[in-house]
């Protein structure tokens, strides 16, 4: 079974739409994450969200939004799209334990591209 | 907030020689520092990790060492084969579940 999973893996869209992207992990993680990575590779946390805290990366324009319905759900929202938006979209998860850091399971990515 | 660096760039290596790619942080209470692997089109993979309680791990050809006191850890490829070409990223965080700061990356060929 799939751990993180992501749809859709490739969205084409037109400036100024709104579109979501869906993910789900079922490792049973209290936290999941966004991470934007850009045309030069570079993998920066956009969002971290457990069921106490939303933890908002201020370099992150209101335009993006995360919803999450359950613990096993992390959906990012994003309104008016710019064609600066492409890029791939990871979702991922990972388990507090005893406030140690574990392993952060990435999705398969969401390939974003904004014309 | 965690600024890590990571060097080289780009790293060319002959099939069964060593690489090294190193990494430095500026948070002293990160203690977490991860190495993932990215094949092309694919999801980052862990493939070795370290705390700041201990000072080196190895795992079969793979291995990273922890300098906490000068803020650097780095991964060492022995052996290396073509499937290690891939990029690779060093990241840091702190304790519990916060987000990874990740380095730049580093593109590895492995030339046969």
């Amino acid at each position: 079974d799939t751990a993180v999973s992501q749809t859709p893996k490739y969205l084409v869209t037109q400036m100024g739409n709104d579109k979501s992207i869906k993910c789900e992990q079922n490792l049973g993680h209290d936290t999941m994450y966004w991470y934007k990575q850009d045309s030069k590779k570079f993998l920066k946390i956009m969002f971290s969200y457990n069921n106490k805290e939303l933890i908002i990366n201020e370099t992150v324009p209101n335009r993006f939004s995360p919803k999450s319905p359950d613990k096993a759900h992390l959906n990012l929202h994003i309104n008016s799209l710019e064609l600066g938006d492409s890029a791939v979209y990871f979702c991922a998860s990972s388990q507090d334990r005893r406030g140690l850091s574990y392993e952060q399971y990435f999705g398969p990515g969401t390939r974003l591209t904004v014309t | 907030g965690e600024n890590v660096e990571q060097h080289p760039s780009t790293l060319s290596v002959q099939e069964g020689d060593s690489a090294v790619i190193k990494c430095t942080y500026s948070d002293s209470a990160s203690n977490y520092f991860p190495w993932y692997k990215q094949e092309l089109g694919k999801r980052p993979q862990l493939i070795i990790d370290i705390r700041s309680n201990v000072g080196e791990k190895k795992d079969q050809r793979i291995a990273v060492t922890l300098n906490k006191t000068a803020k650097h850890f780095s991964l060492h490829i022995t052996e290396t084969q073509p499937e290690d070409s891939a990029v690779y990223f060093c990241a840091a965080s702190r304790a519990g579940n916060t987000p990874l700061v990740f380095g730049k990356g580093t593109r590895l060929s492995v030339i046969a």
